[in-house]
């Protein structure tokens, strides 16, 4: 069964800084999707950024970017020139590649706050 | 174009009582997934409907159940509703393998 850890509960930075948020997963696929949501307080998951296993360059979205370790089973998300509205929980989250399993298995989450 | 469409965002309901949630992915998708979101356990997967059959199910009791229509609309069912079943259910739905899911904005349940 796969599964996915993010070890920070909480998290606090300051406007304009830079914030990585880890996630390590535990699968014996090769060829899966990683993502990273955000819920902010309207509940709403939003998807921030999506990896496919089986490329190697790293994802990037605007201010985020991911750093994915396949070997290490690693699946960072790093925010750059952090906003206020970037305050919100973050889920780290993992997906067969299979077209008869769409389920998506998430981690606990990391509350990020950025202070003004 | 329209989102993942919750109804309704709250409800309160009576232990022992039963409950409908409705959900309409966005045009286009045809699967569409429920999960359950509590303080304790997070995220937690409850079925995914593909074309009106259920091809995925997670570990819930029987008591949660739902269902797909033709036009991709979704239900979900929970009979028999205990304290516990408080929680955020959201929906989501997946134009294909791999896209990543669009979800709504869920509908909290709250059972007194």
């Amino acid at each position: 069964a796969q599964t996915v850890t993010q070890s920070q509960p909480e998290m606090s930075v300051q406007e304009a800084e830079t914030v990585t948020l880890s996630c390590t997963y535990d699968t014996s696929e090769n060829n899966y999707y990683l993502f990273w949501y955000k819920q902010p307080p309207s509940r709403q998951m939003i998807l921030v950024i999506r990896q496919e296993a089986y490329k190697q360059q790293n994802a990037t979205e605007n201010r985020f970017s991911v750093n994915f370790q396949k070997a290490a089973k690693s699946f960072s998300l790093k925010i750059s020139d952090s906003q206020l509205g970037d305050t919100a929980m973050y889920f780290c989250a993992f997906m067969k590649h299979a077209s008869r399993d769409d389920k998506i298995i998430f981690g606990k989450g990391t509350r990020l706050h950025i202070l003004p | 174009k329209a989102g993942v469409t919750q109804t309704p965002r709250y409800l309160i309901k009576t232990r022992g009582q039963q409950v409908t949630l409705s959900c309409s992915p966005i045009s286009g998708h045809r699967s569409v997934s429920w999960y359950q979101q509590t303080p304790g356990q997070g995220l937690q997967f409850l079925f995914e409907y593909f074309s009106e059959t259920q091809r995925n199910k997670g570990n819930f009791p029987g008591r949660f159940s739902g269902r797909q229509f033709s036009n991709s609309r979704s239900e979900m069912n929970v009979s028999t509703l205990e304290l516990g079943d408080s929680a955020l259910y959201l929906c989501a739905s997946n134009l294909g393998t791999g896209s990543g899911y669009t979800f709504g904005s869920g509908t909290r349940l709250t059972v007194v």
